[in-house]
């Protein structure tokens, strides 16, 4: 079955980079692409991006371009977000999902949450 | 503020149907077959409901439909239970950048 699963919780203070982690198994993971999708507690959804897991091209949201790196790894079938410069308002549980048709997504990871405190 | 508009809250008995809208404009909603819902229960990541406007994942009760007329998309919950209670968010592509726009959220509630 499709899984997608994420690393752990992080904390991390103001001004430094986090990178998470998107482990996927049960599909052939250069035949989707990823989208990152991000939520601060209480609020809605946020895109952020896009990577192609085929040839690694990316989509970034324009909020975040120069901020946000997405990369793959189709050796162990896992994709990455880095997200530097972080601010208290970055603090979300981030997602990712597998893209299956101009951005809509069909599996979800089961969200990393990130929080930004000093 | 959203991009894409959202009833705040939606309401209804169980067995009866309800509609939540998503109005954006012709630069996303009206420009493109591209629109999604979205489910999501507290402390859950969402689920995909709807693409491409009226399509549904194998697994999604048919109870759910989708349609779209100019600029609003709309989701139709029929024959309501208690268990689609749940937070609804729409999306939609929306071109530039090939990015994606997501609405406030509508939480369903069922009486």
């Amino acid at each position: 079955q499709v899984q997608l699963v994420q690393s752990g919780a992080e904390v991390k203070k103001p001004g430094a980079s986090v990178k998470v982690s998107c482990k996927a198994s049960g599909y052939t993971f250069t035949s989707y692409g990823i989208s990152w999708v991000r939520q601060a507690p209480g609020q809605g959804l946020e895109w952020m991006g896009w990577i192609s897991a085929y040839n690694g091209n990316t989509n970034y949201a324009q909020k975040l371009q120069g901020r946000v790196t997405m990369t793959t790894d189709t050796s162990t079938s896992t994709a990455y977000m880095e997200l530097r410069s972080l601010r208290s308002d970055d603090t979300a549980v981030y997602y990712c999902a597998r893209d299956i048709a101009a951005r809509a997504w069909d599996y979800w990871g089961q969200g990393t949450l990130v929080t930004v405190s000093s | 503020q959203s991009a894409l508009t959202q009833p705040p809250s939606a309401s209804g008995s169980p067995g009866q149907s309800v509609t939540i809208s998503c109005t954006g404009t012709s630069s996303d909603v009206g420009g493109y077959n591209y629109v999604s819902w979205y489910q999501q229960h507290p402390g859950k990541a969402p689920k995909l409901m709807i693409y491409e406007v009226s399509k549904r994942p194998s697994g999604v009760p048919d109870r759910f439909s989708g349609s779209k007329s100019g600029n609003t998309a709309s989701l139709t919950v029929s024959g309501l239970q208690a268990e689609d209670e749940a937070d609804y968010y729409c999306s939609s592509y929306a071109g530039s950048n090939k990015s994606v726009v997501f609405g406030g959220g509508t939480k369903l509630t069922v009486l």
